[in-house]
């Protein structure tokens, strides 16, 4: 099936610091790919969606400009915390469809990125 | 009102008993629904999807919909404590694309 990895698996910045999330489709072709947000205890939040070879768009209540997303290849979505602080020590998750322009709604998951701001 | 509503738990069943998780949605037009487990620090996993009205089996598995009570539940027959997760209500809504929506998850203990 669909893989989608993602790269680190967690990490530990200093306030002020950025960092980049990588998020990979192994075995298909991601034109879409989806960036999610979860706290401790509780659900999903979608955070972007990262489209390749245009701009993301970006969920109400996100900053584009501190949360930045590149998508330059049909396999390769990036997202930079840029100055993180210690509220944004979260698990970001990457997602994609199986299938290019499918529109179940079926999402395969990566593995989770634990960022930690000291 | 939560678009994707779902009883956080903690359920607690035995070990070969059967686990009910429930889920309500509010977007009447939603086509597509998903049941995800997510263990502890872990990425969500997919365990079924369903479309239509009824029930869907696989496995141990199943999923029931109701579009007109826009309900959608998940049965875990013969409940393992491998099982004992959290399960994700997601539901893909009357928009464009794949976004999903997803209730806060019902966490599932099943006890020896």
């Amino acid at each position: 099936g669909a893989v989608v990895s993602q790269h680190p698996s967690w990490v530990i910045c200093k306030s002020g610091t950025s960092v980049k999330i990588e998020c990979r489709s192994l075995d298909f072709q991601a034109t879409t790919m989806f960036w999610y947000r979860q706290f401790p205890k509780q659900s999903l939040m979608l955070m972007a969606t990262s489209n390749e070879g245009s701009k993301a768009t970006y969920e109400q209540g996100v900053e584009k400009d501190k949360f930045l997303i590149n998508h330059a290849s049909l396999t390769l979505s990036t997202l930079t915390v840029t100055s993180a602080h210690p509220e944004d020590s979260s698990f970001y998750i990457c997602s994609a469809p199986p299938k290019a322009g499918g529109g179940t709604g079926e999402l395969f998951f990566g593995e989770g990125s634990r960022l930690t701001v000291l | 009102q939560k678009e994707v509503e779902q009883n956080s738990g903690p359920l607690s069943v035995p070990e070969g008993a059967i686990a009910s998780l429930n889920c309500t949605y509010s977007d009447r037009g939603s086509q597509s629904f998903f049941w995800y487990r997510q263990y502890s620090g872990k990425s969500p996993e997919l365990i079924m999807s369903i479309y239509s009205n009824g029930d869907k089996e696989d496995g141990r598995f199943t999923a029931q919909l109701n579009k007109a009570s826009q309900y959608v539940s998940l049965l875990i027959r013969d409940s393992q404590p491998s099982d004992s997760a959290t399960y994700l209500c997601a539901v893909k809504g009357t928009g464009g694309g794949n976004k999903l929506t997803f209730g806060t998850g019902t966490q599932l203990k099943v006890e020896l």
